[in-house]
């Protein structure tokens, strides 16, 4: 079935880095979601892409729909103690209404 | 304030103990599903509704029942758990406006079944 690769697992930075991480598939998707989750919550979503080349952010945040179709990419500038967490790719599955998250990459920002 | 609730947040129970987790939304979403997260596993979806009296099958339905009767509920019962049911469950809604796809989620309930 449709699978979300994200990379990397894990990410340990000191404040101010930059951070990047992505998201590939094999096949192809129309929207792509980027997620956060922080320690004893639930997701939160941070941006949704619904077009290809779409770049878009949000604050420090930036989040690219590769041309492909097949990949996404999320940056962030700057990183603060508070933008650990565990960030998710999502898409919808098969361009039905069932959402696929990928497994995740979670973020440490030691200060 | 707009937001989708849970109860319980925490849960122990025993095998073959019926439960029931409950989900509710007041943003009138249409769309509503309960995932699993399991570490090394990610979200998974169980079931998930398109409105009222319409559900289907998610990705790890096996073990689970769900009944939309209102808009805005959307319980998640476990007949009869089992150990391999100990995880965090999240329910989200989402509104037709987005196509489904931004969905709210709630805090979580994390289950135990001894």
């Amino acid at each position: 079935g449709q699978q979300l690769n994200q990379s990397p697992q894990s990410m340990f930075i000191q404040e101010g880095e930059d951070v990047s991480m992505n998201c590939t598939s094999s096949s192809i998707f129309n929207t792509w979601l980027w997620y956060k989750q922080e320690p004893g919550e639930g997701p939160v979503l941070l941006i949704a892409l619904y077009k290809a080349g779409e770049l878009t952010s949000n604050g420090r945040l930036t989040a690219q729909f590769g041309i492909t179709r097949k990949d996404s990419f999320l940056n962030i500038s700057a990183s603060i103690p508070s933008d650990v967490g565990i960030y998710f790719c999502a898409g919808p599955k098969g361009g039905s209404e069932k959402l696929v998250f990928g497994k995740g990459t979670k973020l440490t920002v030691n200060p | 304030e707009a937001q989708v609730t849970q109860n319980p947040r925490y849960l122990i129970t025993v095998t073959g103990k019926k439960l029931t987790v409950t989900c509710s939304q007041n943003m009138n979403h249409e769309y509503m599903s309960w995932y699993r997260q399991d570490p090394g596993l990610g979200l998974r979806q169980i079931y998930y509704s398109m409105n009222v009296e319409v559900t289907d099958k998610g990705d790890v339905p096996e073990g689970y029942k769900v009944s939309r009767k209102e808009k805005r509920n959307f319980p998640l019962i476990l007949e009869s758990p089992s150990p391999n049911q100990t995880s965090l469950y999240f329910c989200a809604s989402s509104s037709w406006e987005s196509s489904y796809n931004e969905q709210f989620f709630g805090p979580g309930t994390r289950l135990t079944v001894l």
